[in-house]
């Protein structure tokens, strides 16, 4: 069975700082991974994906992510963030053999000050 | 937007009382999934459907039913709602059951249960 560990339940960072999300998974088989985005009232939004190829995954907004396979990470960056950028942000994880669920973490609350 | 609406958008209801929750899409993917977002808990699975009649129970399939008729329509529906059902759900469609697919959401219904 796949899991999803989110490491911080809230991130709060200032405007145009750097930041990273923390996200570690457990599986016993090869997985896909992802990041969600969502806005307040909103539903998710998928902000980048791991598929396979490049450990360093690049997506919407400026974000990016590394794939760590010795570790079981899947780490969320940006190098300077926005006010817009307050959201939740979910990382998740999906087998890549047959039909398989996609498994959430519980969700890192980004809170972007000025 | 990926072409989901899902109705009512916000509902109060009270115990005991059946409740049924609508997703529509007109994007004629074959996946479609029931989520429950909860504080702590990110999204987990209620059920999905792989097809016109065909169904299956997630991670916390307990109280609720679906059904699809159409491929365009997947109802969830409450046969009794308790206080514990009360939450934002959440539909998505997947164009395939690969675990590269992405899925995609709606924007939410916010049930309340008094």
């Amino acid at each position: 069975a796949q899991s999803v560990t989110q490491l911080d339940s809230q991130v709060p960072v200032f405007e145009e700082a750097p930041v990273e999300l923390r996200c570690n998974y457990s599986s016993s088989v090869s997985v896909y991974l992802f990041w969600y985005v969502q806005y307040p009232n909103q539903g998710l939004q998928l902000l980048l994906k791991y598929l396979s190829g490049s450990t360093l995954v690049k997506g919407i907004n400026g974000f990016e992510a590394e794939f760590n396979k010795s570790q079981t990470s899947f780490h969320l960056r940006k190098p300077s963030v926005h006010i817009s950028d307050t959201a939740e942000y979910f990382c998740a994880v999906r087998g890549s053999g047959g039909y398989n669920k996609l498994i959430f973490g519980a969700g890192t609350r980004l809170a972007v000050h000025p | 937007d990926a072409g989901i609406t899902q109705s009512p958008r916000h509902k109060v209801t009270e115990t005991g009382t059946p409740v049924t929750l609508r997703c529509h899409q007109t994007e004629n993917h074959r996946y479609m999934y029931w989520y429950r977002q909860d504080p702590g808990h990110g999204l987990r699975l209620i059920h999905y459907s792989y097809g016109v009649k065909d169904t299956d129970k997630g991670e916390v399939s307990d109280g609720y039913s679906v059904s699809r008729s159409k491929t365009e329509d997947f109802l969830l529906t409450l046969e009794s709602a308790t206080s514990s059902q009360t939450s934002v759900y959440f539909c998505a469609i997947s164009e395939g059951d690969r675990g590269d697919s992405p899925l995609h959401f709606g924007n939410g219904t916010r049930l309340t249960v008094t």
